[in-house]
Formats: structure tokens, C-alpha cells, sequence
């Protein structure tokens, strides 16, 4: 099964900093990658899919980037709204296993 | 609106049985894969299974095959998860989720991430 790794597992900011946020695929996965955010309590919420792609209604200062086994999500300046934990997902086999990364926590500096 | 609710969950010993549901409204149900994800208290997103629009093809991860069940009704807009010998490590929140994709070739998808979730249903396995 392709593994994925996020990195880094918390990252502390600023409201109006610039956040990255990396993910790895132990194969490559073309750009069958997703990203979600999640919040305290709630179900996750679908950001970027095809690696690139901003799902309708999520705002322009996320992005994502990458190909093969490295990928990015950008937060190009973070709001206090975007304090979340986010998540990649692969779906390169598409129906078969999608799997999640480890989700990294984007916390108040 | 689009909306997905779960229900079904709730506390059962080790080694007993629960079956969650899913009700969906909002969209053309039997147009779309759908997917169980779990996340254990305190822990990342672990997808568990997923069912093909007519309920044909079925996966799931490794650590449930043989004691999970998904299936679903189109006609009552519904998805279910059956689980049984139940275990502590499947305590967790479960979510069913909307899988967006398109078939441009019956062996080829293009997937489009799980773009509806429901609100989630917890499931305690506690003698």
C-alpha cells in the first residue's frame, strides 16, 4: 500500500503568515492527491483535490502543487479561521485504498 | 442541500456487532461511490471502505476485511456499515463520505476527493 507522509506534524504562525505544508507518497502517485482541513469537533472539509485544484467555495490563499511523490499546500496568508489540522490524501488506485496522511496542526504563535 | 447524516453509533463490548447508516439527501445518491472514514479519539483520518454506485465493487482496508460490511439501499438514499467482532482499536469517530469521481474509461478514474461528509457517529468498543 502507498504510504503517505506529511510534514512537518505541527507548525506554529501568525495570522498573515505564509504557511507550507508538505506531504510524500512513498510512490508516485501522478496527482491523485486531495487535502482537507479539519477543525476541533468537526468533519473535515475537502481544500484542493487533483493536487491543484481549488474545490469550489475554499478561498484563494490556499494552494497546492506537485507531482509524482512530493506535494505542497499553501496557505499564502493565514487567517485566524484556517487554525485547523490539515490532511492529504492519495487516490492514485482510485477505488482501491485511499490513504491519509498523518495531518499536521496548524496552531496560533 | 446537500447533506449526509450518520447515525447508528454507540457503546458495545468487545467482540460484539453495530450496524451505522448513512442518510443522504441533497443529490443523485446512486450516482456516486461512497466511502467510510474513521478517526480514532485524538488520531488522523483512516478510510475504511467504499461502495460502487449499483453496490458491485467493494474495498476495504486491511484491518476490517472480514468483519465489516458495507453495502448500501439506493432506493432509501442509504449507506451502511456493518461491523461485527468488534474490537477496542475500532473505537473511533465514523464518517461517510461522498466520493467525487468520473469513468472516462470503466478501468480508469479520475478522482475528485470526498467533497460531502457527514457529521460523524462514535462508536465505543468498552467492555
Amino acid at each position: 500500500d502507498i504510504q503517505m507522509t506529511q510534514s512537518p506534524s505541527s507548525v506554529s504562525a501568525s495570522v498573515g503568515d505564509r504557511v507550507t505544508i508538505t506531504c510524500r507518497a512513498s510512490q508516485g502517485i501522478s496527482s491523485w492527491l486531495a487535502w482537507y482541513q479539519q477543525k476541533p469537533g468537526k468533519a473535515p472539509k475537502l481544500l484542493i483535490y487533483a493536487a491543484s485544484s481549488l474545490q469550489s467555495g475554499v478561498p484563494s490563499r490556499f494552494s497546492g502543487s506537485g507531482s509524482g511523490t512530493d506535494f505542497t499546500l499553501t496557505i499564502s496568508s493565514l487567517q485566524p479561521e484556517d487554525f485547523a489540522t490539515y490532511y492529504c490524501q492519495q487516490a492514485n488506485s482510485f477505488p482501491l485504498p485511499l490513504t491519509f496522511g498523518g495531518g499536521t496542526k496548524v496552531e496560533i504563535k | 442541500e446537500v447533506q449526509l447524516v450518520e447515525s447508528g453509533g454507540g457503546l458495545v463490548q468487545p467482540g460484539g456487532s453495530l450496524r451505522l447508516s448513512c442518510a443522504a439527501s441533497g443529490f443523485t445518491f446512486s450516482s456516486y461511490w461512497m466511502s467510510w472514514v474513521r478517526q480514532a479519539p485524538g488520531k488522523g483520518l483512516e478510510w475504511v471502505a467504499n461502495i460502487k454506485q449499483d453496490g458491485s465493487e467493494k474495498y476495504y482496508v486491511d484491518s476490517v476485511k472480514g468483519r465489516f460490511t458495507i453495502s448500501r439501499d439506493n432506493a432509501k438514499n442509504s449507506l451502511y456499515l456493518q461491523m461485527n467482532s468488534l474490537r477496542a482499536e475500532d473505537t473511533a469517530v465514523y464518517y461517510c463520505a461522498r466520493d467525487s469521481s468520473h469513468a472516462p474509461d470503466p478501468n480508469y478514474y479520475y478522482y475528485y476527493g470526498m467533497d460531502v461528509w457527514g457529521q460523524g457517529t462514535t462508536v465505543t468498543v468498552s467492555s
